[in-house]
């Protein structure tokens, strides 16, 4: 079945020591994008790449960065984390055919990677 | 600019009674609509989306939502509760850009 994969699921690391995340997909769209999500609160949209371009959101911190080095596979890495980095990190993917590299078209979401700062 | 506001951040019911759940939004555009179903520790699900055809639109697991432009609403609605709907449900405008509601959380009591 096609569909978005991320490894791992359960991600622990230590205050200041770089993470990467990783997510695929086989789905083969050309929109993919990251959002973190905090207890209760609604996902909340990184950065996301139509095909090889990158978009962040203006008030992503420089402390995450992301890399897409082909279609299926997107990282997010964290270069410092800190405790207020703890938190669900889900990836998406859609196909834009507005070549805007936005929603409009629905996003798949894979099952998310919980990372926990100690 | 787009938004969309959850009116409920948490709905209880009782299995086998009614459920909706509301969702109004604002847009400069005409809009996709989404409504996404999260279950604990899960990635989220596609339960049904609005993309300017039908107003009444059917989606999985028997819900449904109806696209009201003169009400910019889109609520969510499911005849008949079952224990397993229990979960986190976010609304989406999209446009180009995407907006997630703040979600509503969905109890369903035996």
């Amino acid at each position: 079945d096609a569909m978005v994969i991320q490894n791992p699921r359960y991600q622990v690391t230590q205050f200041g020591k770089p993470v990467t995340l990783s997510c695929s997909q086989t789905l083969n769209h050309n929109v993919m994008y990251w959002y973190q999500q905090k207890s209760s609160q609604a996902p909340k949209l990184l950065f996301h790449y139509y095909d090889k371009d990158f978009n962040n959101e203006a008030d992503t911190p420089d402390n995450f960065q992301s890399r897409r080095p082909n279609t299926s596979f997107c990282f997010l890495d964290i270069r410092s984390p800190g405790l207020g980095d703890a938190a669900m990190y889900l990836c998406a993917t859609s196909y834009s055919l507005w070549g805007r590299g936005t929603a409009d078209n629905e996003q798949f979401f894979g099952p998310g990677t919980r990372l926990t700062v100690l | 600019a787009q938004s969309v506001t959850q009116l409920d951040s948490h709905v209880s019911v009782s299995e086998g009674t009614p459920v909706l759940l509301r969702c109004n939004y604002s847009s400069s555009y005409s809009p996709s609509l989404f409504w996404y179903v999260q279950h604990p520790n899960k990635g989220l699900q596609l339960l049904l989306k609005y993309t300017s055809a039908a107003t009444l639109v059917k989606g999985i697991n028997g819900f449904e939502a109806e696209f009201k432009k003169s009400e910019t609403s889109f609520h969510l609605t499911k005849p008949s509760a079952h224990m397993s709907d229990a979960a986190e449900y976010f609304c989406v405008v999209s446009g180009p850009d995407m907006r997630f509601g703040a979600g509503t959380r969905l109890t369903v009591k035996p």
